[in-house]
């Protein structure tokens, strides 16, 4: 099976960086995949990361390990547009193969003046 | 290109009343997936077409569910007898093959049972 583990929920305040993590259980790792949501709206996609290592983008990095099973997202010169819920997925082939994602019950993030 | 549509936003309908979503997924999307998210959760995987074919669908998926997609394009939910337990959000999303991007969302319907 897969478990996905994140913090339920981060506040931060304006300006700050703030790193949300994600672990995760899985049989067949193919990827992982965040997510912003704002309240009632549908999820965005943010990043992808196969391999290990930092990707950029933008205010945004994502970073994976699978030799740990962990990732985070980092979230640098918040804003308060940032304020939503960050859902860690990841792709595991025995289970969905390429087409299903499995999401975690995401982070919720609450940035303060 | 006006992303993924999804139809009615919101939904209440009484128990036991069955009930159709609609959505329409980018044009050039071959593959189309219907997710279910309750308060506080992440969404939770229910179905899976690649074009008109329905290659998947989730174990916790009751008889009461069905989906399809005629011609590959739009793609229907229907729920039967609804249940109280059947209030969340329903997400569609489509993705143009093996993407590594993941998929697109629409901004889903609602449903309220009552």
């Amino acid at each position: 099976g897969q478990n996905i583990d994140q913090p339920t929920e981060m506040t931060a305040t304006e300006g700050a960086i703030v790193q949300i993590n994600c672990t995760y259980q899985t049989s067949g790792f193919n990827g992982l995949f965040w997510y912003q949501q704002h309240a009632g709206e549908a999820p965005t996609f943010l990043s992808y990361n196969v391999l290990d290592g930092l990707e950029e983008k933008g205010r945004f990095s994502s970073f994976l390990s699978r030799s740990k099973g962990y990732s985070y997202l980092l979230l640098k010169e918040l804003q308060m547009k940032d304020s939503a819920s960050y859902l860690c997925a990841v792709r595991d082939i025995p289970s969905g193969g390429y087409n299903k994602l499995i999401f975690g019950a995401g982070t919720r993030l609450a940035v303060h003046p | 290109d006006t992303g993924v549509s999804q139809d009615p936003r919101h939904k209440i309908t009484k128990r036991g009343q069955n009930v159709t979503f609609r959505c329409d997924p980018i044009s050039e999307h071959n593959r189309l997936y219907w997710y279910r998210q309750t308060l506080g959760q992440g969404p939770e995987f229910l179905t899976y077409f690649q074009n008109e074919a329905q290659l998947e669908k989730s174990r916790l998926l009751s008889d009461r569910f069905s989906a399809e997609r005629p011609k590959g394009s739009f793609s229907t939910l229907e729920i039967q007898r609804t249940e109280q337990g059947d209030s969340a959000m329903y997400l569609c999303a489509s993705s143009r093959g093996r993407t590594g991007y993941g998929y697109t969302f629409g901004s889903g319907t609602r449903l309220t049972v009552v």
